[in-house]
C-alpha cells in the first residue's frame, strides 16, 4: 500500500531533550515536506526538500532540522524543544511534477513541556 | 508573499444541499491550486489538484474551479451527504513549487 508513515504518533517530552520524528514514504517521491498544524494557525510549513540532500526552509524553521540521506526518509530534528513547539506535525511527499498531489502521513502529536 | 484565505470558516448544512466553498489567493502567478480534506484527528486527503492551465477538475460529486484572474477558487459539493462533514482545506505554491500555503481551512458539517 502506497503511504506516508511517521512515527511516533504521540510523543511527550520535556524541555530540552533532543528528538526525533521519523518519516518515510514507499512511493518513490522527489519531494517530501514537513508541516506543523496549530489552531487559529492552521497548517505552516516548517521544510521541505526536493531531493534527496536538497532542503530548504518554509515559513516556520527556526527550532528544527531536517536532513535528507535517502529518498524514502525524511526525519525531522528539534534539538532543543521548547513548548512553543508542542503541536500536530505532519510529514507529507509527492512526485516532482506540476500533476502530483501531495499525500500526507497521518499526524505526531507532540506535547513539550 | 502568498496569502491563501478561506470563507466561511465554518458551515452547516442539510443533507442533500448542493453548497459551495470558496477559496481566495492575493498572488495570481500560481503553479497549481490543491483541494484537501482533514478528517478529526487524521491527515489529510487529497481531493482535487487544478493546473494554472486549467479552468476546473472534477471527481465523482466534487468539482473544483480555478479563476486566476480574481485570484479564487470554488469546490463545489453536489448533493452533501453526512460522510462529507470534515474540514476542507486549500493549498498553493509561494514562490517555488515546494514552498506550499495553506488556507486554514472551512469546516463542513452535513446534517441528517
Amino acid at each position: 500500500e502506497a503511504q506516508v508513515t511517521q512515527n511516533p504518533r504521540y510523543l511527550i517530552t520535556v524541555t530540552g531533550k533532543k528528538l526525533t520524528v521519523t518519516c518515510s514514504q514507499n512511493m518513490n517521491h522527489e519531494y517530501m515536506s514537513w508541516y506543523r498544524q496549530d489552531p487559529g494557525l492552521g497548517l505552516r510549513q516548517i521544510y521541505y526538500s526536493m531531493n534527496v540532500e536538497v532542503t530548504d526552509k518554509g515559513d516556520v524553521p527556526e527550532g528544527y532540522k531536517v536532513s535528507r540521506k535517502e529518498k524514502r526518509n525524511f526525519p525531522l530534528i528539534l534539538e532543543s524543544p521548547s513548548p512553543n513547539q508542542t503541536s500536530l506535525y505532519f510529514c507529507a511527499s509527492r512526485r516532482d511534477s506540476d500533476y502530483s498531489p501531495l499525500h500526507f502521513g497521518n499526524g505526531t502529536r507532540l506535547t513539550v513541556t | 508573499k502568498q496569502e491563501v484565505t478561506q470563507i466561511p470558516a465554518a458551515l452547516s448544512v442539510p443533507e442533500g444541499e448542493n453548497l459551495v466553498l470558496n477559496c481566495s489567493f492575493t498572488d495570481s502567478a500560481i503553479y497549481n491550486l490543491q483541494w484537501f480534506r482533514q478528517d478529526p484527528g487524521k491527515g489529510l486527503t487529497s481531493l482535487l489538484l487544478i493546473q494554472s492551465s486549467q479552468r476546473e477538475q472534477t471527481s465523482g460529486r466534487l468539482n473544483a474551479s480555478l479563476d486566476k484572474s480574481s485570484g479564487r477558487s470554488t469546490l463545489y459539493i453536489a448533493a452533501s451527504q453526512p460522510g462529507d462533514s470534515a474540514t476542507y482545506l486549500c493549498a498553493t505554491p509561494s514562490g517555488s513549487q515546494g514552498n506550499l500555503i495553506f488556507g486554514k481551512g472551512t469546516k463542513l458539517s452535513v446534517k441528517p
